[in-house]
């Protein structure tokens, strides 16, 4: 399977505790977008990175999230301290560079904090 | 004021209907649009990109508006099986994708 893979698929995990996703985008990508998404809602921009280089976080973004991508491949997040309004999927997408690229998303991470 | 709106919906239409989603942005240097759809706890799925000249791909139709900053979809005789949700997608700075909530279809017997 040469798509976007993220793991774990599931993560459930108690208030406080620190929690880290990995996405692997497809090989070819350069770029690789972190979004957040709840019930009812669209995907909601996290960050994203070109490479290694983190382009733009979300102002939205707490401190509590962090990203990297250290060797232009895969890239993970972390969130610290875990509140229960951060349950919601994480998705990862990656492209190519350019306009109009289209993005492919993996199947997401969703988080459950009790 | 969110940079992609659509109306959420839900629309509830027949099998063989007609259907019509509308989106609007509000970065007037966005360069691409999109139209993308998930089904119930999956990931999104590209559907079509959106040029200025209009595209049709089988029933489904994508117009660009820029000068009103607007994207439509067309779904034409609708079947069962496009019941998902339409995300609305525009390109911000760096070619960011910007999503919509999205439009929930409902197609019925």
């Amino acid at each position: 399977d040469t798509g976007v893979s993220q793991n774990p698929r599931h993560k459930i995990t108690k208030r406080g505790q620190n929690v880290t996703f990995r996405c692997d985008p497809i090989s070819e990508h350069n770029r690789l977008y972190w979004y957040r998404q709840t019930l009812g809602q669209g995907p909601e921009f996290l960050t994203y990175f070109q490479n290694e280089a983190q382009l733009e976080k979300s102002r939205l973004l707490s401190d509590r999230f962090s990203a990297e991508r250290p060797k232009g491949s895969f890239s993970t997040l972390e969130i610290q301290r875990t509140e229960q309004g951060d349950s919601a999927m994480y998705l990862c997408a990656s492209s190519l560079e350019g306009v109009g690229t289209e993005a492919f998303f993996g199947q997401g991470t969703r988080l459950t904090v009790v | 004021r969110k940079e992609v709106e659509q109306d959420p919906g839900p629309f509830n239409v027949p099998e063989g209907a007609t259907v019509a989603f509308n989106c609007t942005y509000s970065n007037s240097a966005s360069q691409s649009f999109f139209w993308y759809r998930q089904d119930c706890r999956k990931e999104p799925k590209l559907l079509m990109s959106v040029y200025s000249s209009g595209n049709e791909d089988g029933r489904f139709t994508a117009q660009l508006n820029r000068a009103s900053q607007y994207i439509s979809l067309l779904i034409r005789d609708s079947k069962l099986s496009d019941s998902a949700t339409y995300l609305c997608v525009a390109t911000g700075g760096g070619n960011k994708l910007t999503f919509g909530t999205g439009t929930q279809l409902k197609v019925e017997l």
